[in-house]
């Protein structure tokens, strides 16, 4: 199936360092998303862009939606180790009334003290 | 408000066994969307359900069905499992407004082994 192209594939860092991750496509989405996913959990919504060029905040995090529609990136700034866990990016395109996600192939952040 | 509930948890099965995983989406919620988590395809979409039609497909084969309620729970049935069937399954739902952002939650999962 279908997945994104998401960099890098895993970053060890240190706390307080800041994180950057982006996700390209071949195909362009309606909307840009993007999640954390815990060990054992589902994926939780940390932020939605829904407009080429936009630029979306929420506490540390920053995300941007791509001019071309095609890519997207999330900064994390000042990471603590509460950040760890596997980033994704997800891209959706809603057909008439029908709308799915394509993820990206995710992020691991590990943060070490 | 409680989030998307999935249950069970757990499941092991064995190959050619089918099963049944439950999905109770966000209240108020009419969308359930289904999806397979594994370590080498990642996150693929199976289906979408809306008003208890199954309005999006993905790329899975017919062993792999659905069905919504009329009050917007909806199921997910493999039947003849295969051992790489084995995968956390996402339900997630979406609330339909008309200003189209809908966002989809998502549940804990469903983790399935099949021996």
């Amino acid at each position: 199936g279908q997945q994104l192209n998401q960099s890098p594939q895993s970053m060890f860092i240190q706390e307080g360092e800041d994180v950057s991750m982006n996700c390209t496509s071949s195909s362009i989405f309606n909307t840009w998303l993007w999640y954390k996913q815990d060990p054992g959990e589902g994926p939780v919504l940390l932020i939605a862009l829904y407009k080429a060029g936009e630029l979306t905040s929420n506490g540390r995090l920053t995300a941007q939606f791509g001019i071309t529609r095609k890519d997207s990136f999330l900064n994390i700034s000042a990471s603590i180790p509460s950040d760890v866990g596997i980033y994704f990016c997800a891209g959706q395109l809603r057909t008439g009334t029908a709308s799915k996600l394509t993820f990206g192939t995710g992020t691991r952040l590990q943060v070490t003290l | 408000k409680a989030g998307v509930t999935q249950t069970p948890r757990y499941l092991i099965k064995t190959r050619g066994q089918q099963v049944t995983l439950s999905c109770s989406p966000i209240s108020g919620h009419r969308s359930v969307s289904w999806y397979q988590q594994t370590p080498g395809q990642g996150l693929q979409f199976l289906f979408e359900y809306f008003s208890e039609t199954q309005r999006n497909k993905g790329n899975f084969p017919g062993r792999f069905s659905g069905r919504q309620f009329s009050n917007s729970r909806s199921e997910m049935n493999v039947s003849t499992l295969e051992l790489g069937d084995s995968a956390l399954y996402l339900c997630a739902s979406s609330p339909e407004t008309r200003d189209r952002k809908n966002i989809q939650y998502f549940g804990a999962g469903t983790r399935l082994s099949v021996l």
